[in-house]
């Protein structure tokens, strides 16, 4: 069974600065999915990567699968950034239900 | 782009009561999953659904949970009798494959309160 470490958990930075949130699993995985919650509870996905690198405006998401772990990174961080991202993984290899993180609170100041 | 849409998106009811979180995943989508998150908590998974019956669910599945697809695209929860502790933002997610994940996108949420 799959187990999900973020860090950190919380993070404050100035807007315009880059930003990086961590992930790492236990079990190997066929994807591993980035989430965004906002203060009203909602959950919006932004990433599903399964290698390599993806991109998406200033949001970057990479996965290195050797050492089961991922990354998230927010170029040129703005206010609206703020909330919580969660990294989410099957919860065994080949399983469709996912396995969550605690989630990492972000807050950029402006 | 194709969205999963949840119904209602607040719902406070009283202890013992019946409720109904109703859910429309993506229309070409095969499989379909409720998570929930207690204020504080992580997401947790309670139950995926596909070919018509449940595949998988969780310890906190119990006998006061079911869910149904009615109609070929409504995919529902319902809750029996609720307890203060059902209290939690629910989320139904829908996929179209069982490995990779792909195209797995969850709806907005219903916030349920049990007073």
């Amino acid at each position: 069974k799959n187990e999900v470490e973020q860090s950190p958990q919380n993070l404050t930075a100035q807007e315009g600065e880059f930003i990086t949130i961590n992930c790492s699993y236990s079990v190997g995985i066929s994807a591993l999915h980035w989430l965004q919650q906002h203060p009203g509870g909602g959950i919006v996905s932004l990433f599903m990567l399964s290698s390599g690198k993806k991109k998406h405006g200033r949001l970057i998401a990479t996965i290195n699968i050797q050492e089961k772990h991922s990354s998230l990174h927010i170029t040129a961080s703005h206010p609206r950034d703020s909330a919580v991202y969660i990294c989410a993984v099957p919860t065994n290899f080949g399983n469709e239900k996912l396995t969550f993180g605690t989630g990492t609170r972000l807050t950029i100041i402006p | 782009e194709p969205e999963v849409t949840q119904t209602p998106s607040h719902q406070v009811t009283q202890m013992g009561q019946e409720v109904i979180l109703r859910c429309v995943p993506i229309s070409n989508h095969l499989y379909f999953y409720w998570y929930r998150q207690i204020l504080g908590q992580k997401v947790e998974f309670l139950v995926s659904f596909y070919n018509n019956e449940i595949s998988e669910k969780s310890e906190i599945f119990d006998d006061q949970f079911s869910v149904e697809r009615p109609d070929g695209s409504n995919f529902t929860l319902k809750i029996r009798s609720t307890k203060l502790e059902d209290s939690a933002m629910y989320f139904c997610a829908s996929s179209e494959a069982r490995t990779g994940g792909y195209g797995y996108t969850f709806g907005s949420g219903t916030r349920l309160t049990v007073v």
